[in-house]
């Protein structure tokens, strides 16, 4: 296993127009995040996935973001609508909780830049 | 959550130990304290995790004092390729999902 792996790398959209990004986590891990960066900024949490749970939801997951992870194990996160202010780097993680304790840390993707315009 | 606070930058030179603090004044009993590194366009990848006095892996060491209101994150001898933003959580990651602040930028000079 490689890692945990997002697609597109890239994508430019015109605003308006509806995107959806994919990430593939590590097979045995069973937790799936999803984290939205801009510039200068730290990664901002989305949501997150216990298997194909979606167990948390950020406020700026607003109508327009939705989040899917069908069987628990690839996700999508669609955007609708696009608007600039979506223009960012969406960062994919995954981890499994250790026994015993929490989490062993969170591997993340290299993540999906989106710019609208 | 428990909020952190760490230095906005650093500088430091190659072959020199760096220290990193973070404060989290609100830490509570369940949460643990987690570092990232992140270079430009990359996702963060995970450094060193602990809960309390020491714990030292073959990247860095990271010390918590008895009241764990603090952490510090030591790397020793840097190189040129330490620079990155260097990132301090803190939370009960089997419950929720960890917040990222703004990070320390760590610029290693030759």
């Amino acid at each position: 296993d490689t890692g945990v792996s997002q697609d597109p790398r890239h994508k430019i959209t015109k605003r308006g127009q509806n995107v959806t990004f994919r990430c593939d986590p590590i097979s045995e891990h069973n937790r799936l995040y999803w984290y939205r960066q801009t510039l200068g900024q730290g990664p901002e949490f989305l949501t997150y996935f216990q298997n194909e749970a979606q167990l948390e939801k950020s406020r700026l997951l607003s109508d327009r973001f939705s989040a899917e992870r069908p069987k628990g194990s690839f996700s999508t996160l669609e955007i609708q609508r696009t608007e600039q202010g979506d223009s960012a780097m969406y960062l994919c993680a995954s981890s499994s909780p250790g026994t015993g304790k929490p989490n062993y840390g969170y591997t993340f993707g290299s993540g999906t830049r989106l710019t609208v315009v | 959550l428990a909020k952190t606070t760490q230095p906005i930058s650093m500088d430091s030179y190659e072959g020199q130990e760096v220290n990193i603090t973070c404060s989290h004044n609100n830490i509570a009993t369940n949460d643990y304290i987690t570092w990232y590194q992140q270079f430009p366009s990359q996702g963060p990848r995970f450094i060193i995790q602990g809960y309390k006095t020491k714990v030292t892996n073959e990247v860095a060491s990271l010390f918590i004092p008895a009241d764990r209101k603090s952490s510090t994150l030591s790397l020793p001898r840097v190189s040129l390729s330490d620079t990155a933003v260097y990132y301090c959580l803190v939370g009960d990651t089997g419950r929720r999902a960890l917040t990222f602040g703004s990070g320390t930028r760590l610029q290693v000079q030759p």
